[in-house]
């Protein structure tokens, strides 16, 4: 297994750009998400997705997009980037439908920067 | 709503000394308790979590931590660090029989050990 993944591993955009974040998970995981993470503040849950068909906000959604047409695949939109969203991002997936219980698995995350 | 405080942003150690990162924790209701490991350009890998049961959790890597109600802590020790545990831990928090979705992050202790 890959485990997840995301790319790219590294992008920078100039403000006012928009561009997709991907991540793919193959453990047929229910749940999924994403983060992300900035200096001195841990991290702060963007969307996620409870399955195929659902996503949900989390607590930093404004700016971002997020749609999950099938089990595997949760990609993060940036409809029209700002310096604000200047950041690293990590997807996170878990097997059932988010129940605490279950361990998150991390992707190696996406370094973002915005002109 | 709770909330996780890592006391220490940055904590060096000689190699082979013992180490202790501190997390303090705040909930009106009980709580699930979590440590995760960031090495160097990766996500975030779960060391440990506790969930009920004996309040001292053993994690992979030598790490345990023992959850203390009283003073609302989950300390993370090992007897005996290596050079290889250089990286930033995460302490995390969330209601119990909760989703993933509400696990609050603190702001992460960066363990850095000399040779």
């Amino acid at each position: 297994n890959a485990g997840v993944t995301q790319t790219p591993k590294f992008q920078v955009l100039k403000t006012g750009q928009s561009m997709t974040l991907q991540c793919a998970q193959d453990m047929n995981h229910e749940y999924m998400s994403w983060y992300r993470q900035d200096p001195g503040m841990g991290l702060r849950l963007i969307h996620y997705s409870v399955g195929a068909g659902i996503t949900d906000q989390g607590e930093v959604p404004n700016g971002y997009n997020v749609s999950r047409s099938t089990t595997e695949d949760f990609p993060l939109r940036l409809l029209s980037a700002a310096p604000s969203q200047t950041s690293v991002y990590f997807c996170a997936s878990s097997y059932a439908s988010g129940r605490i219980q279950d361990t998150q698995y991390f992707g190696p995350g996406t370094r973002l920067t915005v002109l | 709503a709770q909330s996780v405080t890592q006391l220490d942003s940055q904590v060096p150690v000689f190699e082979e000394a013992p180490v202790e990162l501190r997390c303090n924790y705040s909930s009106s209701v009980s709580v699930y308790l979590f440590w995760y490991v960031q090495y160097p350009n990766q996500g975030l890998q779960l060391l440990l979590k506790y969930l009920s049961g004996s309040t001292l959790v053993k994690g992979i890597n030598g790490f345990e931590a023992e959850f203390n109600k009283s003073q609302t802590s989950f300390h993370l020790r090992k007897p005996s660090v290596h050079i290889s545990d250089t990286a930033e831990y995460f302490c995390a928090v969330s209601p119990q029989y909760s989703s993933a979705s509400k696990i609050i992050f603190g702001s992460g202790t960066r363990l850095s050990i000399r040779p």
